[in-house]
C-alpha cells in the first residue's frame, strides 16, 4: 500500500507570493494533519482536519489555511509568503483522532527567496 | 502547556556501542501519549513507538528499547549494539487527550555511528 504521498518535494518561491502544498492520505485514513519543520527543530502542528472538518489548529498566523476534500487528501496554504516560512512542510494521516500514530510523508521543502 | 525536551542534541558513537537517547516531557493531563519517531535524511518521520500513560512497562523491539518512568516524566530510548543505518534524527512527542492526536515534538537529537 502507497504510504502519505506529499506534492511537490521541493518549491522556491518568492517574497509575497503564494503557495499551495497537497497531501495524500494512506489509504484508510480520515485524519491529515501538517507540521512546519524548520531547520534544526522539531516539527510544529499547524493544522489538523478529520473528515473534512477542522479539528486543531496551531500557533500560525492567518496567512495559513487548509481544507481536506471528499477523498480524504488535503491542501495547505500559504499567503504573503514571509522568508520565515522557509521550512520543510510534513503531512501526516491516521485512521482517526485520539492518539493513533501519525504516518509521515516525505515532505514539501519550501524556500522563499 | 505541553512540552518536550531533549538535552542531547548531537551523539556521535562507535558502531556495535550502545547509546541512549532521553526524553523528558511536561503535561497537565492525567492522560496522554509518548512517541518516538525516526528522521532520516530523507526527511521523512518514521514511526518508532507509542505508548500511554498508564501503561509504564518496559518495551523491547529487536535492538530497540524504551524505558518509561512516570515519576521523572521520562520516555527514554535505547538502541543496543547500534548500526550505521541507525544515523538519523530522533524525536520524542507528546499528545493529549485533548489535542485530537496532535503532536508537540522535542528538538531532536542527532545520532551519528561511524564504522
Amino acid at each position: 500500500d502507497a504510504g502519505v504521498t506529499q506534492s511537490p518535494t521541493h518549491l522556491i518561491k518568492t517574497r509575497g507570493q503564494h503557495v499551495t502544498l497537497r497531501c495524500s492520505p494512506i489509504s484508510g485514513h480520515k485524519s491529515v494533519s501538517w507540521y512546519q519543520q524548520v531547520l534544526g527543530q522539531g516539527p510544529q502542528f499547524i493544522f489538523q482536519y478529520y473528515e473534512k472538518e477542522e479539528r486543531g489548529r496551531g500557533n500560525f498566523p492567518d496567512r495559513f489555511s487548509a481544507r481536506q476534500f471528499p477523498n480524504y487528501s488535503s491542501e495547505l496554504n500559504v499567503n504573503a509568503l514571509l522568508l520565515g516560512d522557509s521550512a520543510l512542510y510534513l503531512c501526516a494521516s491516521s485512521f482517526g483522532v485520539g492518539n493513533q500514530p501519525q504516518h509521515f510523508g516525505d515532505g514539501t521543502r519550501l524556500s522563499i527567496l | 502547556a505541553q512540552k518536550v525536551t531533549q538535552a542531547q542534541t548531537e551523539i556521535s558513537v562507535v558502531e556495535k556501542e550502545d547509546v541512549t537517547l532521553d526524553c523528558v516531557y511536561e503535561t497537565r493531563d492525567t492522560t496522554y501519549y509518548l512517541f518516538w519517531y525516526k528522521q532520516p535524511p530523507s526527511g521523512e518521520l518514521v514511526f518508532l513507538i507509542r505508548r500511554n500513560s498508564f501503561d509504564e512497562q518496559n518495551e523491547i523491539s529487536g535492538r530497540y528499547s524504551w524505558n518509561f518512568q512516570k515519576s521523572t516524566s521520562s520516555f527514554n530510548f535505547t538502541i543496543t549494539a547500534s548500526q550505521v543505518v541507525d544515523s538519523a534524527v530522533y524525536f520524542c512527542a507528546l499528545s493529549g487527550i485533548s489535542g485530537y492526536s496532535t503532536l508537540t515534538f522535542g528538538k531532536g537529537t542527532m545520532l551519528l555511528v561511524s564504522p
